[in-house]
């Protein structure tokens, strides 16, 4: 079955580490893929985007995403995090259907 | 450029009741696809709309309907509410191209009591 999965459902990291959030997908070809922030009482923010080529996805905010073929991945990764960044995170898989599969998501917190 | 837009932005029904939520897509855009994101969870797809038309469904019963105006505007209507129906619902706009990103509005935040 298709899927998308996010194995963490809270992190907890401190102002100015490094963090990555998980994302695999099991779907028979590559999906196009895609993060979402979400702060609270907010819609969804799209932060970057996968669709062919570079498997380094640079996006908004100073993120990046890696895409794995391999390991069916596509790991969020920002090299200091900022406390503004505290929000959930879902990551989604597009295909044909044209509409958007979404993972569980992952809370971040951000410690002073 | 306003965005996607929603209204209401809150909304409480007892079950039992029919509720019809509203979205205006950003503008250029003519898809308008809905989604129900229940606490805690990813957001699930309900249904696309595209030239007026319900052009996807996702994993929703048929108390679950929607329209698309001429001017691209959409509106969710639920008909017999169920306590489950508590979710935060989210329109999200887009031209019809494969991979184009879907532009999402605040939601509407229903609750059955």
């Amino acid at each position: 079955a298709q899927s998308v999965t996010q194995p963490d459902i809270h992190i907890t990291v401190s102002e100015g580490a490094s963090l990555e959030l998980r994302c695999n997908y099991s779907y028979g070809a590559t999906p196009y893929l895609f993060w979402y922030v979400q702060s609270p009482g907010q819609g969804l923010q799209l932060l970057l985007k996968y669709f062919s080529g570079d498997t380094l996805v640079q996006g908004i905010k100073g993120f990046e995403a890696e895409f794995k073929r391999s390991q069916s991945s596509f790991n969020l990764r920002k090299p200091s995090v900022h406390w503004s960044d505290a929000a959930e995170y879902f990551c989604a898989a597009q295909t044909g259907a044209n509409n958007l599969f979404f993972g569980t998501g992952t809370r971040l917190t951000v410690i002073p | 450029d306003a965005g996607v837009t929603q209204s209401p932005t809150h909304l409480i029904k007892t079950r039992g009741q029919q509720v019809t939520l509203r979205c205006s897509p950003k503008s250029g855009h003519d898809t308008v696809s809905w989604y129900q994101q229940a606490l805690g969870q990813g957001p699930q797809f309900i249904f696309q709309y595209y030239e007026e038309e319900e052009r996807q469904r996702g994993n929703f019963p048929d108390r679950f309907s929607g329209h698309q105006f001429p001017n691209y505007s959409s509106e969710l209507n639920v008909n017999a509410l169920l306590l489950g129906d508590s979710a935060l619902y989210l329109c999200a706009s887009s031209p019809l191209h494969w991979g184009d990103e879907q532009f999402f509005g605040p939601g509407t935040r229903l609750t059955v009591l």
